[in-house]
């Protein structure tokens, strides 16, 4: 297995522009986290979904976020409209269950300008 | 939901010497709890976890221990290596899971030749 994939890797755009990030979990984990790391605030858990249902988005900051997950093989998380204040690396986590290893992704460096 | 505190935010140690990380969490039915490192530019990664039914692991260098009573887990380093500079994370699974795996603020640990 190739691993947890995020695309793209980075992204620059203006503010007010619509941002889409995405995911593809480990074939057969079926819980899938969204963070977001910043300097200041550490690994902060946005979202977390179990067998494709949200379970806890209350680390969402705000309505401009949202995350879907329309199937075990696929998740986005979409800010629309992005603000600089949402520049950040984000991260999704897969694993089997939430009480196992939780195998990152790379990575998408989010630039808002 | 559950929160957890990680202390110090920055440790500073010399080769060979011991590195101890504190973390604190607020839900008593926690039962699950990870360390990853994280290396600059990279991806955190699992290096132990342990649950609650244990009071201590071990795994070589590394080992973690858990006090309940408290809700406090630590994380032991010895014999440090250059190679153990990194941030570290801990992190808690609340009793129903339903809050998904919560990270402390990270450590920056400097290992001074």
């Amino acid at each position: 297995d190739a691993g947890v994939i995020q695309s793209p890797r980075h992204e620059v755009t203006e503010m007010g522009q619509e941002v889409t990030l995405r995911c593809k979990p480990i074939s057969g984990h079926n819980s899938l986290f969204w963070y977001r790391q910043t300097m200041m605030r550490g690994l902060e858990l946005l979202i977390y979904f179990n067998n494709n249902v949200p379970i806890d988005d209350s680390g969402m900051p705000e309505d401009r976020f949202s995350a879907k997950m329309p199937n075990a093989s696929f998740s986005t998380l979409k800010i629309q409209p992005s603000e600089p204040r949402d520049s950040a690396v984000y991260f999704c986590a897969s694993s089997y269950a939430v009480r196992a290893e939780a195998f990152f992704g790379q990575g998408t460096r989010l630039t808002v300008v | 939901g559950e929160n957890v505190e990680q202390h110090p935010s920055t440790l500073s140690v010399q080769e060979g010497d011991s590195a101890v990380i504190k973390c604190t969490y607020s839900d008593s039915a926690s039962n699950y709890f990870p360390w990853y490192k994280q290396e600059l530019g990279k991806r955190p990664q699992l290096i132990i976890d342990i649950r609650s039914n244990v009071g201590e692991k071990k795994d070589q260098r590394i080992a973690v221990t858990l006090n309940k009573t408290a809700k406090h887990f630590s994380l032991h380093i010895t014999e440090t290596q250059p190679e153990d500079s990194a941030v570290y994370f801990c992190a808690a699974v609340s009793g129903g899971g339903a809050d998904g795996l919560t990270f402390g603020k990270g450590t920056h640990l400097i290992i001074q030749p």
